[in-house]
């Protein structure tokens, strides 16, 4: 098994720039979670989707970011305009079950907003 | 909130030197309590879930444990190669997405 599938691995971009993130799940995994990991937060739950609906976007920051999930094998992360303080790494993780189990991430996308 | 500490932020110890890393929690009731180990520059990696106080799992060199406030995590005679940050998250009644640690940044010198 290939395992979570993130591109790019890294972007750097200019303040007020579009930027989509994407992620391919371990194939059969029916939830998919999107994180996102700073030295001064730690690792925070942007979104979970189970079955491509989403069920918690609590941790989705503002309405510059949104989250889709087209079918089960993509889905997207998209920050627009982008701002310096969303500079972070992403990572995409799947599993069965939602949070109830093991989650596998992938290797995460580093993000630069200059 | 739920809220999960972990301590120390670092520990630095030679091989063979056995040690152990605490996460302390505060959730309004446990579903499952995760470890996760995650090497630089990569995502964090499944090691164990504990569902409840008493319980106990180990792989290799590492044993996690758990008590209705906290949870280690013993190394016991540790290797290089165990060299990680190490992740402790919490997944109770009140919240569908898991709480993370800040994690302890774990260096063993050969």
């Amino acid at each position: 098994d290939a395992g979570v599938i993130q591109s790019p691995r890294h972007e750097v971009t200019e303040m007020g720039q579009e930027v989509t993130l994407r992620c391919k799940p371990i194939s059969g995994h029916n939830s998919l979670f999107w994180y996102r990991q700073t030295m001064m937060r730690g690792l925070e739950l942007l979104i979970y989707f189970n079955n491509n609906v989403p069920i918690d976007d609590s941790g989705m920051p503002e309405d510059r970011f949104s989250a889709k999930m087209p079918n089960a094998s993509f889905s997207t992360l998209k920050i627009q305009p982008s701002e310096p303080r969303d500079s972070a790494v992403y990572f995409c993780a799947s599993n069965h079950r939602g949070t109830y189990n093991e989650q596998f991430f992938g290797p995460g996308t580093r993000l630069t907003v200059l | 909130e739920d809220q999960v500490t972990q301590s120390p932020e670092a520990l630095r110890l030679q091989e063979g030197e056995s040690s152990s890393l605490n996460c302390s929690y505060t959730v309004s009731g446990l579903r499952g309590l995760f470890w996760y180990r995650q090497d630089p520059g990569k995502g964090p990696e499944f090691l164990f879930t504990l569902y409840s106080a008493g319980e106990e799992k180990e792989k290799e060199r590492l044993k996690a444990t758990l008590t209705k406030k906290e949870s280690f995590l013993h190394i016991t005679a540790p290797k290089p190669e165990d060299s990680a940050t190490y992740l402790c998250a919490v997944h109770s009644e009140g919240r569908r997405a898991l709480t993370f640690g800040s994690g302890t940044r774990l260096q063993v010198q050969p």
